[in-house]
Formats: structure tokens, C-alpha cells, sequence
């Protein structure tokens, strides 16, 4: 069965500080893996990942897929109060491509 | 370009009764799928649609229905609610069927609570 593990699953950091999300996938016919990052609202796109080895970055936000390990991290460094949120996780699933969501990882930052 | 929209955004309903929430995708985007998110399954995939037919559909029970019109507005049934079809139901967009090179995104949601 196609599955996404993300961990830790909750985080509490003070400002300043980097952190470091993991993703784990176990899929058929693996195509891509996506982050989202959830407020009090809905899921926002972060990166699309594809390719092994390629790190995708944006801002103070960072992400790398290995391939061969079956995993990616997202990197976020020198936080911010307002990067306190969900962040999730997902993999289209074997050859039906609909998303399989981790449990996502709830990050809270303190000033 | 205007994002993906969900209406109602709030629905207090009681069990027995049946509910439609409506989705109108990104301009363009013709894939619509509906997600289930509670705190305590996290977020769970529905249905997928796309060109007005239903590509995928999660383990959900016939209760749940759906459909798409020509024009990739999707809307999504709950018949016979049950006190734990409580949840926030969210859908997501993107140009092509889901799994493939396109990134989905999320509408606002609908918050929907049974009493």
C-alpha cells in the first residue's frame, strides 16, 4: 500500500533557529513529491520535486528529493514567527496519481 | 489569476440531512479533486476529476458523490450526514490529472459541521 511518513510530527523552535522536515514515501511509479505548508487555512503549494538530487529553493526555504532513499527534507532556515504551521507532505499514489498526504508536521516557532 | 474558490466556506447541518459544496478551479485547470481533512486522519483524497469524468476515488463510502460540468466546476454530495462527516473539506485544482507533472492547488475550503 502506497504510504507517506513525515517526522518529526511536531516541533517547537525559537526564532533564528534552522529546521529540518523529513518526508518518506513508499510508492509505484513514483513521479513526483509536493510540500505544502497549512496555516490556519488551506494548503499552500511550496515545491514540486522530480528529480533526484536538485534542490529546489525559495526565500529561506529549501528542498531535496533522493530518489534512491525514498525521501526528501525541507529545510527552513533562520525562522520566523510566521513560519509556524503544518507542513505537509504528498505523493501521487502508483499509477491512480491521486495524492497520498503524511500526517504533516506541525512547527511552531517562538520569538 | 483568481485562485480556487469553495463555496459555502461554512455549513452547520444536521445528521440525516445532505449537503453540495462547490468548487470552481483556477482558470485553465481542468483536474478538480476533492480532499477530507479532520484532525485526526490528517488529509485524505475523495475523488479526481477531470474533462467531467471521475478519474480516482478514495475509500470513502457511496454517501460521498460527485461530479464535474464542462466547465471544471466540481461539486461534491454528502447524503444521509453522519456526525463524523465533520471535517473541512478541501478541493485543489491543476492543469492536467493529478499525479502527473502539474502541482495541485487548494481552494479556501468548506467547514462543514454536523450536529
Amino acid at each position: 500500500e502506497d504510504k507517506v511518513v513525515q517526522s518529526p510530527l511536531s516541533l517547537v523552535v525559537h526564532e533564528g533557529d534552522t529546521v529540518t522536515l523529513n518526508c518518506s514515501y513508499e510508492v509505484t511509479n513514483f513521479r513526483s513529491l509536493l510540500w505544502y505548508k497549512q496555516e490556519k487555512k488551506a494548503p499552500t503549494f511550496l515545491f514540486m520535486l522530480t528529480s533526484s538530487g536538485i534542490e529546489k529553493k525559495s526565500g529561506r526555504l529549501s528542498s531535496i528529493l533522493d530518489k534512491k532513499e525514498l525521501f526528501s527534507i525541507l529545510n527552513i532556515t533562520a525562522t520566523q514567527t510566521g513560519d509556524s504551521a503544518i507542513y505537509l507532505c504528498a505523493v501521487p499514489s502508483g499509477n491512480t496519481g491521486k495524492l497520498i498526504f503524511g500526517q504533516g508536521t506541525t512547527l511552531q516557532v517562538k520569538p | 489569476k483568481a485562485g480556487v474558490t469553495q463555496t459555502p466556506r461554512y455549513l452547520i447541518k444536521t445528521r440525516g440531512q445532505q449537503v453540495t459544496l462547490s468548487c470552481s478551479p483556477i482558470s485553465g485547470h481542468r483536474s478538480v479533486s476533492w480532499y477530507q481533512q479532520t484532525p485526526g486522519q490528517g488529509l485524505q483524497f475523495l475523488f479526481e476529476y477531470f474533462s467531467e469524468t471521475q478519474r480516482n476515488k478514495g475509500n470513502f463510502p457511496g454517501r460521498f458523490s460527485g461530479r464535474q460540468f464542462s466547465n471544471s466546476r466540481s461539486e461534491m454530495n454528502v447524503s444521509t450526514l453522519e456526525l463524523g462527516d465533520s471535517a473541512l473539506y478541501l478541493c485543489a485544482s491543476s492543469l492536467s490529472p493529478a499525479g502527473t507533472a502539474y502541482e495541485q492547488y487548494f481552494g479556501p475550503g468548506t467547514r462543514l459541521t454536523v450536529t
